[in-house]
Parts: structure tokens; C-alpha cells; sequence
């Protein structure tokens, strides 16, 4: 199956700074690698998403990008706010029936 | 009018009972999901059904056993109850080839002592 790795594993900013999280996977069959967000005490929710023939996608202060040969794709944050505190995970799926998570990210925003 | 819906939400039992999770979700998916999350927040994918088809049977316990009557919903049953099996577990469900991504159930907080 697939193996995605997820790093860093804690994260703090300064509100306003950007955050970055970054993912690698190792099946190059994956094709699909959204990121959900789990605020404390809730469930995960889906952010973003990315297809493998997408190299960029935005929406609004949130961007993933993919780099398919390199098999690794990231998270980035800009002009995080307090509101932004959560844990945040990545996914990759080959075609098929099921996602593969990271191991999580846990991102503190500091106001 | 919540999408996935887990009960119940929390769940305190001594060891070596037996409990069940249910789960119900009325977004017309096909596919459902147990999963299991530890203290560490990693997310361990458990079982899967599709269209009341056993799909993903991951290696946990026999003391485990998924149940779906129908393509709505999806059960889980836990005998013999452990220290260990104390987590948060949530239920999930998607369409045909992972399309939106997982919606997940709220989770239902298992505490054993």
C-alpha cells in the first residue's frame, strides 16, 4: 500500500506569518491528496485538495502544491490567524477505495 | 440534518465489556469507514464497506466486528473491552473513487477503565 510521511510534526507561528506542511508519498500511482483540519475535540474536515494533474491550487489563504516527480506535496498557510490552531493532515489515495494519512501536523498560532 | 452521525458521542465502560457504535449517514454514499484514532491523533483505518460489502478489513482484533445493514449505515461492535481499545473512533463515508473525500462523523469517544 502507500506510505505517506508528514513533517513537521508541531508547528508554531506568529500570527500573520506563513505555515508550511509538507508530505511525501511513495506510490507513484497516487493521484488524489486532499488535507483535512482537525480543530480540538472536533472531527476532520477537508480543506483542500489536489488532483495529479494540478500543480497548484489555491483558495484564498490556503494553497497546496504537487510535485509529482519528486512524489511530495505541501500545505501552505499565509497570514495565519489564532483561528488557524489545529491539527492538520494530508492524504494520498492510488485509485482505489481508501486514503493513507500522514501522521499529522499539530500547528499553534500564536497571537 | 447532520450529514454522518455517530452515537454515541461518548462512551465510558469497564474492561471486558461489550459495546457498540453506530453510524448512519444520509449523504447517498456508497462507501463507509471505521477508523481509529489514538492519543497520538494518528488516524488507523479499520474497515471499510461498500454497498454492505466488506472492502477493507484491516488486521485488528477479532473482538472487532463492523456491521452494515444497509449502505447508510455502518455499526461497530467490540467484545471483551481492553485498557488499549481506548480512543476516539470515527466513522466516515465517501462516493464512488474517493470523489469530495471523506465526510467523517463526529467520533465517539471510548474511554475503557
Amino acid at each position: 500500500g502507500e506510505n505517506v510521511e508528514q513533517h513537521p510534526s508541531t508547528l508554531s507561528v506568529q500570527e500573520g506569518d506563513s505555515a508550511v506542511i509538507k508530505c511525501t508519498y511513495s506510490d507513484s500511482a497516487s493521484n488524489y491528496f486532499p488535507w483535512y483540519k482537525q480543530e480540538l475535540g472536533k472531527r476532520p474536515q477537508l480543506i483542500i485538495d489536489i488532483r495529479s494533474n494540478v500543480g497548484e491550487k489555491k483558495d484564498q489563504r490556503i494553497a497546496v502544491t504537487l510535485n509529482k516527480t519528486a512524489k511530495h506535496f505541501s500545505l501552505h498557510i499565509t497570514e495565519t490567524q489564532p483561528e488557524d490552531s489545529a491539527v492538520y493532515f494530508c492524504a494520498a489515495s492510488i485509485p482505489g477505495n481508501q486514503f493513507y494519512f500522514g501522521t499529522g501536523t499539530s500547528l499553534t498560532v500564536i497571537p | 440534518d447532520t450529514a454522518v452521525s455517530q452515537t454515541p458521542k461518548y462512551l465510558v465502560t469497564q474492561m471486558g465489556n461489550d459495546k457498540s457504535i453506530k453510524c448512519e449517514q444520509n449523504l447517498g454514499h456508497d462507501t463507509m469507514y471505521w477508523y481509529k484514532q489514538d492519543s497520538k491523533k494518528f488516524l488507523k483505518i479499520m474497515f471499510s464497506y461498500n454497498n454492505k460489502e466488506l472492502i477493507i478489513n484491516e488486521t485488528v482484533p477479532n473482538r472487532f466486528s463492523p456491521k452494515s445493514p444497509d449502505k447508510a449505515h455502518l455499526n461497530l461492535h467490540i467484545n471483551s473491552l481492553e485498557l488499549g481499545d481506548s480512543a476516539v473512533y470515527f466513522c466516515a463515508s465517501t462516493l464512488p473513487g474517493l470523489r469530495g473525500g471523506y465526510t467523517f462523523g463526529s467520533g465517539t469517544r471510548l474511554t475503557v477503565v
